[in-house]
C-alpha cells in the first residue's frame, strides 16, 4: 500500500522557519518526482515545488522562490520542505504528493502550518 | 502564474450529466496535454480523477471523462451520483516549468 505521511507542521511566528517532512512507503521512492502542494483555509490548491528522482532538478512557484527549499533523502524515503521567512499568507495545509503522469496520483493527509504571532 | 479559471459551482440531479470547464492560456492548457483533474471531498486530500487530459487512473469510474480544446479543458461527470459531491480542481503544466491549479468548482448533487 502506498503511503505518504507528512509531519512538522505547527504554529510559527511571522519571519520564522519550519521544516516539513514526508515519509513514504509502499513504492520505490527514488523512481519518482515528488511535489509539495498547499491549500490555505477555505481556498484552492497551490502547487509549490517539485524535485527530480535524484534531486538534480528542482522547480518552484514564484511566490516561494528564495524562501522555500525542496529536498529529498532517497535512503530515508523522505521528502522535505524547508520554509524560511514565513508570512501569514503561508498559513495552509501542506501536502506532499507523488508525481504521476504530470499529475499527482498519491497524496499524504497533509500537515497544517499556521503563521501567526 | 494566474490560476486556471473554473466556474465556482455546478449542480445536477442524480443521473444527469455535468461539465466543469477549466480555462487557461496558450502557455499552459493550450500548450500541453498535461491536464489533470482532482476530486476533493471536504476535509480530505485530493484524489486524481483524470490525467493527461482524458486518461482515467485505475479505479476511477468511466462516468468521469476529460477533454480539451484550445486553451480550455473540461471534465464531464455522467450519471451523476451523490458520492460525486465535492470540490473539483483542474491542473496544468506550464511553460514556466511549473504547475498551476484551477480555482476550483463545487459539485452539488
Amino acid at each position: 500500500e502506498v503511503r505518504l505521511v507528512e509531519s512538522g507542521g505547527g504554529l510559527v511566528q511571522p519571519g520564522g522557519s519550519l521544516v516539513l517532512s514526508c515519509e513514504v512507503s509502499g513504492f520505490t521512492f527514488s523512481d519518482y518526482w515528488m511535489s509539495w502542494v498547499r491549500q490555505a483555509p477555505g481556498k484552492g490548491l497551490e502547487w509549490l515545488a517539485n524535485i527530480k528522482q535524484d534531486g538534480s532538478e528542482k522547480y518552484y512557484v514564484d511566490s516561494v522562490k528564495g524562501r522555500f527549499t525542496i529536498s529529498r533523502d532517497n535512503a530515508k524515503n523522505s521528502l522535505y520542505l524547508q520554509m524560511n521567512t514565513l508570512r501569514a499568507e503561508d498559513t495552509a495545509v501542506y501536502y506532499c504528493a507523488r508525481d504521476d503522469n504530470w499529475g499527482w496520483g498519491y497524496w499524504g493527509q497533509g500537515t497544517l502550518v499556521t503563521v501567526s504571532s | 502564474q494566474s490560476a486556471l479559471t473554473q466556474p465556482p459551482s455546478v449542480s445536477g440531479s442524480p443521473g444527469q450529466s455535468v461539465t466543469i470547464s477549466c480555462t487557461g492560456t496558450s502557455s499552459d492548457v493550450g500548450r500541453y496535454d498535461h491536464v489533470s483533474w482532482f476530486q476533493q471531498p471536504p476535509g480530505t486530500a485530493p484524489k486524481l480523477m483524470i490525467y493527461e487530459v482524458s486518461h482515467r487512473p485505475s479505479g476511477v469510474p468511466d462516468r468521469f471523462s476529460g477533454s480539451k480544446s484550445g486553451n480550455a479543458a473540461s471534465l464531464t461527470i455522467s450519471g451523476l451520483q451523490a458520492e460525486d459531491e465535492g470540490d473539483y480542481y483542474c491542473s496544468s503544466y506550464t511553460s514556466r516549468t511549473s504547475f498551476v491549479f484551477g480555482t476550483g468548482t463545487t459539485v452539488t448533487v
